[in-house]
């Protein structure tokens, strides 16, 4: 079955970097589109970034855009989002999502969740 | 960007009760309608895709409906296990964007 594992995840002082990491087995992970999608604290969904199947094609939310670099390695069916300049309120807990179909465009299997938290 | 409007944000109703949650997007979306379960202090999980199709595994109790700007996620007999919160989303267009989320409660 497929399992979404991602890790990377701590407590940053403004300004700092950190690269999160998704490992994903029990499907074909180069044939899937993958996104990021944060949640602060208490708060709702937030989509960050996607990536597509093949890592041609990056998108990303405007509130991280230049500051969030989204990549994959699919010879080690791992998801990356290196985060850079981070802010306060870029506290959340993020989680890798799986997207099987384009066409479709939901969040297929997500992962336990990385939390991180942005403080001095 | 698509913005997404669901209501109520909060309901609290008894078990087997039918509960009906709304969402209503910014702009046309066609089917692109997907609907998330988040339990509390997990991740959500895939309920509804394309408005209306069912994720494999969900309970026949949860069904979706709707095309356009209108959609609603309906739980026929609410149970125990379904307190959690409900969040829709759009896929019609990049960046996807979600609904706030309604919390349903068990009285």
């Amino acid at each position: 079955q497929v399992h979404l594992v991602e890790s990377g995840g701590g407590v940053v002082q403004p300004g700092r970097s950190l690269r999160l990491s998704c490992v994903a087995s029990g499907f074909t992970f180069s044939s899937y589109g993958m996104h990021w999608v944060r949640q602060a604290p208490g708060k709702g969904l937030e989509w960050v970034a996607l990536i597509s199947n093949d890592g041609s094609n990056k998108y990303y939310a405007d509130s991280v855009k230049g500051r969030f670099t989204i990549s994959r390695d699919n010879s080690k069916s791992t998801l990356y989002l290196q985060v850079s300049s981070l802010r306060a309120e870029d506290t959340a807990a993020y989680y890798c999502a799986s997207e099987e179909s384009a066409m479709v465009g939901s969040f297929d299997y997500w992962g336990q969740g990385a939390l991180v938290t942005v403080s001095s | 960007d698509i913005q997404m409007t669901q209501s109520p944000s909060s309901l609290s109703a008894s078990v087997g009760d039918r509960v009906t949650i709304t969402c209503r997007a910014s702009q046309s979306i066609s089917i692109y309608l997907n609907w998330y379960q988040q339990k509390p202090g997990k991740a959500p999980n895939l309920l509804i895709y394309g408005a209306s199709s069912s994720q494999g595994g969900v309970p026949s109790r949860f069904s979706g409906s709707g095309s356009g700007t209108d959609f609603t996620l309906t739980i026929s007999s609410l149970q125990p296990e379904d307190l959690a919160t409900y969040y829709c989303q759009q896929s019609y267009s990049t960046p996807p964007t979600f609904g706030q989320g309604t919390k349903v409660e068990i009285k």
